[in-house]
């Protein structure tokens, strides 16, 4: 149990659905993240907020929209997706966005894999 | 901007076998280096975290050390089973501005019986 959840963990929508992923996290953060892994390459972030504030949009197209509420959940809002952007997209935590004294530790839930047809 | 490498991308070995797998990372300045395991068509599962005054940690068959100055981390895995058959990612949280992961693109393991 790493204490964060995502949901759903799988997820097959058409080009012109719109869904959303969702992710919680019971460790009481303040930072959640979203990262996305393609075939064959690293993981890339895409998402960063802090105090449900967001600190980083990494280039990521305006189809894919996140929303943060609360410190505790975090949403990925997903609209006129490409058959491209399947892949694997995690959600992670974080006790703060700056890591101080022996560092924080990101926590991962375990994904949602998305395809996209 | 931190890389991180793992090699070989692939590997096979047969049942019963020690192994090690490799990262390497370009910037030094790391608070911490994660392992985690991917199995086919599933998420990330962390396997040991050693943080950075650290240069080593141990669970089970695994056995993960650090070295900081020559920017490698290696994944010991002993008397290795099939079931231990997956990818294994390796991870450098920095912080410039704000923490980062970095991920390799894994190690995938077969461990033929």
């Amino acid at each position: 149990e790493t204490g964060v959840t995502q949901t759903p963990r799988h997820l097959v929508m058409g080009m012109t659905n719109k869904k959303s992923l969702k992710c919680e996290q019971h460790l009481g953060h303040n930072a959640m993240y979203w990262y996305k892994q393609s075939a064959k390459k690293p993981l890339e972030l895409m998402f960063v907020y802090s105090l449900e504030e967001r600190v980083e949009n990494n280039s990521v197209p305006s189809r894919f929209s996140p929303e943060c509420p609360n410190s505790s959940h975090l949403f990925l809002h997903l609209h006129t997706l490409q058959p491209e952007d399947s892949a694997l997209y995690l959600c992670a935590s974080s006790q703060a966005i700056r890591t101080y004294g022996s560092g924080n530790t990101i926590y991962f839930g375990e994904g949602s894999w998305l395809t996209v047809v | 901007k931190q890389e991180v490498t793992q090699i070989p991308a692939a590997l096979s070995v047969p049942e019963g076998e020690n192994l090690v797998l490799n990262c390497s990372f370009t910037d030094s300045a790391i608070y911490n280096l994660q392992w985690f395991r991917q199995d086919p068509g599933k998420g990330l599962t962390s396997l040991l975290l050693i943080q950075s005054s650290q240069r080593e940690q141990t669970s089970g068959r695994l056995n993960a050390s650090l070295d900081k100055s020559s920017g490698r981390s290696t994944l010991y895995i002993a008397a290795s089973q099939p079931g231990d058959s997956a990818t294994y990612l390796c991870a450098a949280l920095n912080s410039g501005g704000y923490q980062k992961v970095t991920f390799g693109i894994g190690t995938k393991l077969q461990v033929i019986p």
